[in-house]
């Protein structure tokens, strides 16, 4: 079935460097992706998001790539500040879910920023 | 959102109870989720619906039981058949379009 592979679990920087999250997903028609940040005992909220004819988006310090050649796609956040640290996590729909809007997650990544 | 409403914030379920964790949205979406989230694990999909009297079951529904009898309402029930209830459950509503999914705030549920 189709799977998202979401690294590092865990990520650990200092103030003002650059994180960055990748996933894998395994269905090549995949054709969107999201990412969602959740902050502890929070729902997720959407961040940023990618269609697959789109090779990166950029939202001030937030920028995402999407590689489909390799299946892969990442979450660069630039200038990390303390309250980037939260759990964040990939998902891809796809093809094959149709209207459903279903999306396959990725495990997420906890990020920590020291200050 | 403000519009997606979870209750109740934080349930207990005692051994062979069903409980029943409500789910209502104002953003007049069409379609609905349910997921399961345990620590250190992705959200995994429990049930879902695309319109009104319809739904379809995702990777884990055993043990669960949906209703959607209004647009504005998705309530999921876990049954006593589900044997490790304890998680964190969060409801996602969408619109048309290709729109993203957005989140209620969640239940946490727990064993006694």
């Amino acid at each position: 079935g189709e799977n998202v592979e979401q690294h590092p679990s865990t990520l650990s920087v200092q103030e003002g460097d650059s994180a960055v999250i990748k996933c894998t997903y395994s269905d090549s028609a995949s054709n969107y992706f999201p990412w969602y940040k959740q902050e502890l005992g929070k729902r997720p909220q959407l961040i940023i998001d990618i269609r697959s004819n789109v090779g990166e988006k950029k939202d001030q310090r937030i920028a995402v790539t999407l590689n489909k050649t390799a299946k892969h796609f990442s979450l660069h956040i630039t200038e990390t500040q303390p309250e980037d640290s939260a759990v964040y996590f990939c998902a891809a729909k796809p093809r094959g879910s149709g209207n459903t809007g279903k999306l396959i997650f990725g495990q997420g990544t906890t990020l920590q920023v020291k200050p | 959102d403000g519009g997606i409403t979870q209750s109740p914030k934080y349930l207990f379920r005692k051994e062979g109870q069903n409980v029943t964790l409500s789910c209502e949205q104002n953003l007049n979406h069409d379609a609905m989720y349910w997921y399961r989230q345990d620590p250190g694990q992705g959200l995994r999909l429990i049930y879902y619906s695309q319109i009104v009297n319809d739904f379809q079951k995702g990777d884990i529904a055993e043990g669960y039981s949906v209703s959607r009898e209004k647009k504005e309402s998705f309530p999921l029930t876990v049954t006593s058949a589900q044997k490790n209830p304890t998680a964190f459950y969060l409801c996602a509503s969408r619109g048309q379009g290709g729109q993203p999914q957005h989140f209620g705030d969640g239940t946490r549920l727990s064993i006694l």
